[in-house]
């Protein structure tokens, strides 16, 4: 199948810890982005990213760091987690406008 | 800085009815403006884009400058177009990411 894709699904985790999500996408796209969704399903862009530049949110604190392997993915660091960080966290790619959107990883802090 | 208002949080209207979800937008350049559908725990899908001027699953929407809205319609409304709808802005160039705005969520009553 050609999609996006995010592991894991659920991530469950304590305070202070650091954890990563995945993101894969096979369809070629040459831009990827990282979204949060908070709990009242208010969806806001973390960074885009693509093999000439990184443009991050300024809202976003620097605990959060994208990492590309290569083309295809774009992981999501996050050192030191706080409850705040509870959410839903989107992978997207895109070649040109539209953009694809993987299924998504709910993160809860304890 | 770019701006996407959806006024109404939450829409209730009846199996048949037509459906109109509000879109405005703030932007000084010329925007590409999109709506996506979030169905229960899914992955947001790219639903419809000012571009294409396409209907799909029977939804329509046209940018108006003007205005600067991008309303999304439907003459009638089907149970199973129920979910979150996103009114999304892209500023064009680059690797920008989606400006989107809160939402709506959409309930089709039998």
């Amino acid at each position: 199948d050609t999609a996006v894709s995010q592991t894991p699904k659920y991530l469950v985790t304590q305070m202070g810890n650091d954890k990563s999500i995945k993101c894969e996408q096979n369809l070629g796209h040459d831009t990827m982005y990282w979204y949060k969704q908070d709990s009242k399903k208010f969806l806001k862009i973390m960074f885009s990213y693509n093999n000439k530049e990184l443009i991050i949110n300024e809202t976003v604190p620097n605990r959060f760091s994208p990492k590309s392997p290569d083309k295809a993915h774009l992981n999501l660091h996050i050192n030191s987690l706080e409850l705040g960080d509870s959410a839903v966290y989107f992978c997207a790619s895109s070649q040109g406008a539209a953009q694809y959107f993987g299924p998504g990883t709910r993160l809860t802090v304890t | 800085a770019q701006r996407v208002t959806q006024p109404e949080k939450l829409l209730s209207v009846f199996k048949g009815a037509p459906v109109e979800l509000k879109c405005n937008y703030s932007y000084s350049g010329s925007p590409e403006l999109f709506w996506y559908v979030q169905y229960s725990r899914q992955r947001l899908q790219l639903l419809l884009r000012h571009i294409s001027r396409e209907s799909i699953k029977g939804f329509t929407a046209d940018l108006n400058k003007g205005e600067t809205s991008f309303h999304l319609k439907k003459p009638f409304a089907q149970e199973e177009d129920s979910a979150m709808y996103y009114c999304a802005l892209r500023m064009g160039g680059g690797a920008d990411g989606l400006t989107f705005g809160k939402g709506t969520h959409l309930i089709i009553q039998p």
